[in-house]
């Protein structure tokens, strides 16, 4: 089955830096890359998604890059700000059919220091 | 846009006891639910998969006569923790995509305490 990698596993950035958070994936065959947030406590929440024939998508702050080639796809959250600090999965999917599971990385924990 | 309920939100049951945990889809049907348990600052593993009509499939490692999924219905799913026991105290969420495809959405989580 599909295997996702993450790192790194906790990150701490200045107010105002960016954050890179990185994830690889094992299976050529998942199409569908969403990245979820999660505060402490609460259900995680799309943040940004990006299909494989997309190499790069952004919504604000927010980017995800992809490289099928190499398998791996990346967040980036540009001027970060304190309420971007939580834990963030990215995962993949084979499918984007309402049955097709998801298989999630291990979390980055985010702190932005003010 | 697609929302999921969960309920109850918090349990604390005594050792011994079972727990049941509702999971509906509120403005779509899901023929597929999944349910996810999650430790603190870990990643969400994921435990079954529940389909409509149809028993459920359970990951490896994931042991089906304690954790009892039915999903009676297109917009309702629960998942029963029998005998729990305090290693079963955890975050349980679910999950559901909207038949147009996208991403999951969660419910809030339960958080389980067994004493």
């Amino acid at each position: 089955g599909e295997n996702v990698e993450q790192h790194p596993s906790t990150l701490s950035v200045q107010e105002g830096d960016s954050a890179v958070i990185k994830c690889t994936y094992s299976d050529s065959a998942s199409n569908y890359f969403p990245w979820y947030k999660q505060e402490l406590g609460k259900r995680p929440q799309l943040i940004i998604d990006i299909r494989s024939n997309v190499g790069e998508k952004k919504d604000q702050r927010i980017a995800v890059t992809l490289n099928k080639t190499a398998k791996h796809f990346s967040l980036h959250i540009t001027e970060t700000q304190p309420e971007d600090s939580a834990v963030y999965f990215c995962a993949a999917s084979i499918g984007i059919g309402a049955g097709n599971q998801f298989y999630f990385g291990t979390g980055t924990s985010l702190t932005v220091i003010p | 846009g697609a929302v999921v309920s969960q309920h109850p939100s918090r349990v604390i049951c005594k050792s011994g006891t079972s727990v049941k945990i509702e999971c509906r889809s509120l403005d779509f049907q899901a023929t597929t639910m999944f349910w996810y348990r999650q430790f603190p600052k870990q990643s969400l593993m994921l435990m079954a998969t529940s389909n409509e009509g149809s028993k459920a499939t359970y990951e490896q490692g994931v042991e089906k006569d304690k954790f009892l999924i039915n999903h009676a219905s297109l917009t309702l799913s629960t998942l029963t923790v029998t005998s729990a026991h305090p290693e079963d105290s955890s975050f349980y969420i679910c999950s559901a995509r909207p038949p147009s495809g996208g991403g999951y959405t969660f419910g809030s989580g339960t958080r389980l305490t067994v004493v």
